[in-house]
């Protein structure tokens, strides 16, 4: 298994509240993601980042911030939870070897906003 | 965003059956992986596909990389009740993005 870990598993918030989501790894890999995972709406890209300090946004960004400081960490931030972003968050990493790229992802997050 | 057809959505087989299900894409892509999810857990890796016409296979389980470059295709073989799960197709184009589809539920009968 890749070493991927999240933190916390599970969240439940109010409304209103900042919420941070903690992706670690330690396979040194270049790329990491995050995205949402919805009922009907598959895996949903929110950023990812390409290196420390380098970051992009993805599909469903809006609401959503996030950091890379060293190569291990990546963290999303939730500013003011919404009850729309209720959901599953995923943490990815993959290594980009040419053509060659596979993605492996963490457990998840299971975030509740009420 | 986009998003890829995969089809179909659900299935319920009985023990031993075999099963396929496909993905499909407007877009051309490099890479196509196909991954399983089963509740509570994060997806995981089962079969990456690097070139056009790509066959490779993964004990029970067999994956192509369609020629036009825009579908995949997985098959699972004698199934068993542990088959049993969500399973996700993704692409990546020219990019480092990866696109997925919205997943085929694999009910296995025993």
């Amino acid at each position: 298994d890749a070493g991927i870990t999240q933190s916390p598993r599970h969240k439940v918030t109010e409304t209103g509240t900042p919420v941070t989501l903690r992706c670690h790894q330690t396979e040194n890999h270049r790329y990491m993601y995050w995205y949402r995972q919805d009922p009907g709406h598959g895996l949903r890209l929110i950023h990812y980042s390409y290196g420390v300090k380098d970051t992009d946004k993805g599909e469903v960004s809006d609401g959503y911030s996030v950091s890379r400081s060293k190569t291990e960490d990546f963290l999303l931030t939730l500013e003011s939870a919404t009850s729309s972003q209720t959901s599953v968050y995923f943490c990815a990493i993959s290594e980009s070897q040419g053509a060659a790229d596979t993605q492996y992802f963490g457990p998840g997050t299971r975030l509740t906003v009420l | 965003g986009q998003q890829l057809n995969q089809s179909p959505q659900s299935m319920f087989i009985q023990e031993g059956e075999d099963v396929s299900m496909n993905c499909t894409s407007s877009s051309i892509f490099n890479t196509w992986l196909w991954y399983k999810q089963e509740p509570g857990e994060g997806p995981v890796l089962l079969i990456a596909l690097y070139k056009a016409g790509e066959l490779t296979s993964n004990g029970r389980l067999t994956a192509q990389f369609g020629i036009t470059r825009k579908d995949s295709f997985l098959n699972i073989s004698a199934s068993i009740p542990s088959d049993v799960g969500i399973y996700f197709c993704a692409g990546q184009g020219t990019g480092n993005q990866f696109y997925f589809g919205t997943g085929t539920s694999l009910t296995v009968i025993p």
